[in-house]
């Protein structure tokens, strides 16, 4: 299986509470990524994990966690949901630095 | 700041034109320039990417220009089709770091 996978494909959150976003691929990829993408904006860099070292923007230092507890698998955490979070939220992983990474589908997530 | 700029934002030719996609980039460590598609509900997809050892990459009717010393890069796509209506993004990274930043997009359409 050569995609990215990503659930749920749309999520619909309030205000305040936690959002748990899953990504998962079966490549082997040492590197996974989370961007998000509002409307007429660039996909923003996120965080990405280079093996078990995860780097994450100063921008968004204390906005996102993320967790990756085995190769396959990593996840994006928002701790408080707040409006401006209503984005799609896209994983993507690569074999290494010097690869395009590939995009899953996208979690749309919606917070109320 | 936008490290890697877009133009234009939009564009509109009629089929079998070729459409110029045009980018710019600030740092020059920057040493990975991929172009993707994305076309609605979908998510990003590569299309074509480029390294500086090259002024020029093909594939098929797709081609990057790149200019190193003018910090610049475009994308051509020859005999445009209407299939290839569709947000198109470019983007730079450098192998250390494998942080891909992209551009705003460009919404191509392609008229019959």
């Amino acid at each position: 299986d050569t995609t990215v996978k990503q659930n749920p494909r749309y999520k619909l959150a309030r205000v305040g509470k936690p959002v748990n976003l899953i990504c998962s691929q079966t490549m082997n990829h040492d590197t996974m990524y989370w961007y998000q993408k509002k409307p007429n904006q660039a996909p923003k860099l996120l965080l990405f994990y280079y093996d078990k070292i995860l780097n994450r923007e100063a921008d968004t230092f204390e906005k996102f966690q993320s967790s990756r507890p085995n190769n396959s698998f990593c996840s994006l955490y928002i701790g408080s949901a707040g409006l401006e979070y209503s984005a799609m939220y896209l994983c993507a992983s690569s074999r290494d630095n010097n690869q395009a990474p590939l995009f899953g589908e996208g979690t749309r997530l919606s917070v109320l | 700041q936008q490290q890697v700029r877009q133009s234009p934002q939009s564009l509109t030719v009629w089929e079998g034109e070729t459409a110029i996609l045009n980018c710019s980039y600030e740092d020059s460590t920057f040493d990975y320039f991929p172009w993707y598609h994305q076309f609605p509900g979908e998510s990003p997809a590569l299309l074509i990417a480029i390294r500086p050892v090259s002024n020029k990459k093909e594939d098929g009717r797709f081609t990057i220009f790149f200019n190193k010393r003018e910090k610049k890069f475009s994308l051509h796509i020859a005999d445009s089709q209407p299939g290839d209506s569709a947000t198109y993004f470019c983007a730079a990274s450098r192998g250390d770091t494998g942080k891909l930043i992209f551009g705003l997009g460009t919404t191509l359409q392609v008229q019959p």
